[in-house]
C-alpha cells in the first residue's frame, strides 16, 4: 500500500527565505509522487509531479522537488518565499500499476512572514 | 475555460436530512472522484467513476452514495447526514487511469455544514 508522511503540519518562513516542506513516501513499487497546493476556500491545484523521469522536478511558481529513492523522500523547495505562497501544501502518491488512486498526506500549512 | 464546477459552494443541512452535492466538468474526462476533506486533514477518497463503472473505497460509509448520469455530471448523495459528515467535499477528474493520465483536476469544493 502507498502512503505519504508530511513532517510538520505548520511551517513559517520569512519573506525571501528558503521554503522546505518535507514529504516521505512508503510504496512497494516505484511510485508517482505529487505536490498539490490549496489556497483558502479553493480546490487543490497541481504544483509538480514525479513520474519516473528526471529526479529533480520543476513546477509552477518557482517550486521544485527532488525524488530521492535512498531516502524515500520527495521534499518541496523554493529558494525565496513570497507572500502569495501562503497556503496548504499536500504531498500525494499513486501506484501506476493499480489504477492510480491518489493518496494524500495530511498537509503542511505554510505561513510567510513579511 | 474547461473546468470542474461544484455547486453549491456552501451547503447547510439538518441532521438526518438527505443532501445532494453536485459536480460538473467540461473537460470530457473519463474519471470523476469524490474526496472528503475534514478540517486540517488530508483529502480522503470516497469513491470514483471510470465512465459508468463505480468504484467504492472499502471504508466509505454506506451513508454515502454517488450517481453519474452522464460524462459531465456526478452527484454525491448523503442519505442521513451526521455531525461527523461536516466537511469540505472535493470533486476531481482525470482523463483516464494509468501512467499517462496521472493528473487530477479539482473543483473548488462544497463546504457542508450539518446542524
Amino acid at each position: 500500500a502507498q502512503s505519504v508522511t508530511q513532517l510538520g503540519s505548520h511551517v513559517s518562513v520569512s519573506e525571501g527565505a528558503l521554503v522546505l516542506l518535507r514529504c516521505n513516501y512508503s510504496s512497494s513499487v516505484p511510485p508517482y509522487l505529487f505536490w498539490y497546493v490549496q489556497y483558502p476556500n479553493q480546490g487543490l491545484q497541481l504544483l509538480l509531479k514525479y513520474t519516473s523521469a528526471a529526479t529533480l522536478v520543476k513546477g509552477i511558481n518557482g517550486f521544485e522537488a527532488e525524488f530521492k529513492k535512498s531516502e524515500t523522500s520527495f521534499h518541496l523547495t523554493k529558494p525565496s518565499a513570497h507572500m502569495s505562497d501562503a497556503a496548504e501544501y499536500f504531498c500525494a502518491v499513486s501506484d501506476p500499476n493499480t489504477g492510480n488512486q491518489f493518496y494524500f498526506g495530511t498537509g503542511t500549512s505554510l505561513t510567510v512572514i513579511p | 475555460d474547461a473546468m470542474v464546477i461544484q455547486n453549491p459552494r456552501y451547503q447547510v443541512t439538518q441532521f438526518g436530512k438527505p443532501v445532494t452535492l453536485s459536480c460538473s466538468q467540461t473537460l470530457n474526462h473519463n474519471v470523476m472522484y469524490w474526496y472528503q476533506q475534514k478540517s486540517s486533514q488530508a483529502p480522503k477518497l470516497l469513491f470514483h467513476y471510470y465512465d459508468k463503472d463505480f468504484n467504492n473505497e472499502a471504508d466509505t460509509p454506506d451513508n454515502f452514495q454517488s450517481r453519474r448520469p452522464n460524462t459531465s455530471f456526478c452527484f454525491l448523495d448523503i442519505r442521513s447526514p451526521g455531525l461527523g459528515d461536516a466537511a469540505m467535499y472535493l470533486c476531481a477528474t482525470s482523463r483516464g487511469q494509468g501512467p499517462r493520465w496521472e493528473k487530477l483536476f479539482f473543483g473548488s469544493g462544497t463546504q457542508l455544514s450539518v446542524l
